[in-house]
């Protein structure tokens, strides 16, 4: 079966912290792996996305993500976070026979001033 | 820039009621989406729709229909509204790819009383 999962649901950190948000997901075929980011009060918006070709993605504000095939994982990470930096995020993916995405139940991240 | 639009971002309806929520796109994107977002779930998929006229049934299609009549615009209908479809509820449009990213709108905050 086809799933997202992601390992916390609540995460606390201060600010200049290190960020690692774990994603892992079960796909039998080519998978294209998503992260997005949802700020309090507004749409849920592209951070970085892998498809092909280089497995470390970097994306929007900082953010990077590895895809390690072996571990079916794709975890985001941040080396320093910043108070903005407030959010949910989801892990996504879809796979090569539909343009359909699956998204894993999300991580909320709080970052203490 | 990808524009997606939703009617409402609150509407107040009571049990039974026929419910319209409408999302548009201006982007000519072949795909769109119906998610419903709550707390702890994630998105979850109701319908989607890869061309006009054309509908797929997601993962909770149940009590929801949808229409398509131009490429730019997917309605999502409740037909009998209840109160455990009180939710947030986002429209999705992507490019016919399945590494494309999909693009939010701002959601619309539904409550059924």
């Amino acid at each position: 079966a086809q799933s997202v999962s992601q390992h916390n649901h609540h995460v606390i950190l201060s600010e200049a912290a290190s960020l690692e948000l774990g994603c892992n997901y079960s796909y039998g075929g080519t998978v294209n792996l998503f992260w997005y980011v949802q700020y309090p009060g507004q749409h849920l918006q592209l951070l970085l996305k892998y498809f092909s070709g280089d497995p470390l993605v970097k994306g929007i504000k900082g953010f990077e993500a590895e895809f390690i095939k072996s571990k079916f994982s794709f975890n985001l990470r941040k080396p320093s976070v910043q108070w903005s930096d407030t959010a949910e995020y989801f892990c996504a993916l879809s796979g090569n026979r539909d343009d359909k995405i699956i998204f894993g139940k999300g991580t909320r991240l709080h970052i203490l001033p | 820039d990808v524009k997606v639009t939703q009617s409402s971002r609150y509407l107040v309806k009571r049990t039974g009621e026929k419910v319209f929520l409408e999302c548009v796109q201006d982007m000519d994107h072949e795909n769109m989406f119906w998610y419903r977002q709550d707390p702890g779930l994630g998105l979850r998929l109701i319908y989607f729709s890869y061309d006009v006229k054309m509908k797929e049934k997601g993962d909770i299609p149940e009590g929801y229909s949808v229409s398509r009549e131009k490429k730019e615009r997917f309605s999502l209908i409740l037909e009998s509204a209840s109160t455990n479809q009180t939710s947030m509820y986002l429209c999705a449009s992507s490019l016919r790819d399945s590494n494309q990213p999909q693009h939010f709108g701002d959601g619309t905050r539904l409550s059924i009383l």
